[in-house]
């Protein structure tokens, strides 16, 4: 079935410094890709989409884009913020089956 | 508009009992579908709903059931309480027909002792 890998947590990182986290994939077809970010005690937010190669998915400063020859979808910022300190998920619609499949989850630790 | 609410937000139940999870999804939303977060098995799928009808069921005992009325709200059951049933249970609705770009509520958080 389709799966999602991402890499391991957590990532520490100092305010201001360049983001990546790592996202591939497995599927039939081509689906459509997401990040989700979820801060402590809360639920699942959507942070950006892309639905179909080359896409380029961006909100709050974050950015992703669909690599249909890679089968990733990396997740960057450029100047990260204490404020971004929360666990993102990668995620793929998988296709026929009216379900998101998700990665495992990266925390990601921000400090002043 | 306002989000995905669920209700409870927090609930301790027994070993041996039942429990009832509520999920109103954004306004004109069809398609419902439940996630059980855990952090040794992360986010499993549970079922998916659209117009009242189950159109995708997760791997799960048949312990777990649920169910969307007509005004697109859903509720999901788990009978049978197991200690292993505690988790946050995420609901999430989507505007699309093939039920992907879901938007979350706050989940529930069930404790089984």
């Amino acid at each position: 079935g389709d799966s999602v890998t991402q890499m391991e947590g957590p990532v520490t990182l100092s305010e201001e410094a360049f983001l990546t986290i790592n996202c591939t994939y497995t599927a039939t077809g081509y689906p459509s890709l997401f990040w989700y970010v979820q801060y402590p005690g809360e639920g699942l937010q959507l942070l950006l989409k892309a639905t179909k190669a080359d896409d380029k998915g961006s909100n709050k400063g974050f950015e992703a884009t669909y690599r249909k020859e890679t089968t990733s979808f990396h997740l960057e910022k450029g100047s990260v913020q204490v404020s971004d300190s929360a666990v993102y998920f990668c995620a793929l619609g998988d296709t026929g089956f009216q379900k998101l499949v998700f990665g495992t989850g990266t925390r990601l630790l921000v400090s002043p | 508009k306002a989000g995905v609410t669920q209700t409870p937000r927090y609930l301790i139940k027994t070993r041996g009992q039942q429990v009832t999870l509520s999920c109103s999804p954004i306004s004109g939303h069809r398609s419902v579908s439940w996630y059980q977060q855990t952090p040794g098995q992360g986010l499993q799928f549970l079922f998916e709903y659209f117009s009242e009808t189950q159109r995708n069921k997760g791997n799960f005992p048949g312990r777990f059931s649920g169910r969307q009325f007509s005004n697109s709200r859903s509720e999901m059951n788990v009978s049978t309480l197991e200690l292993g049933d505690s988790a946050l249970y995420l609901c999430a609705s989507s505007p699309r027909t093939d039920a992907y770009e879901q938007y979350f509520g706050p989940g529930t958080r069930l404790t089984v002792t």
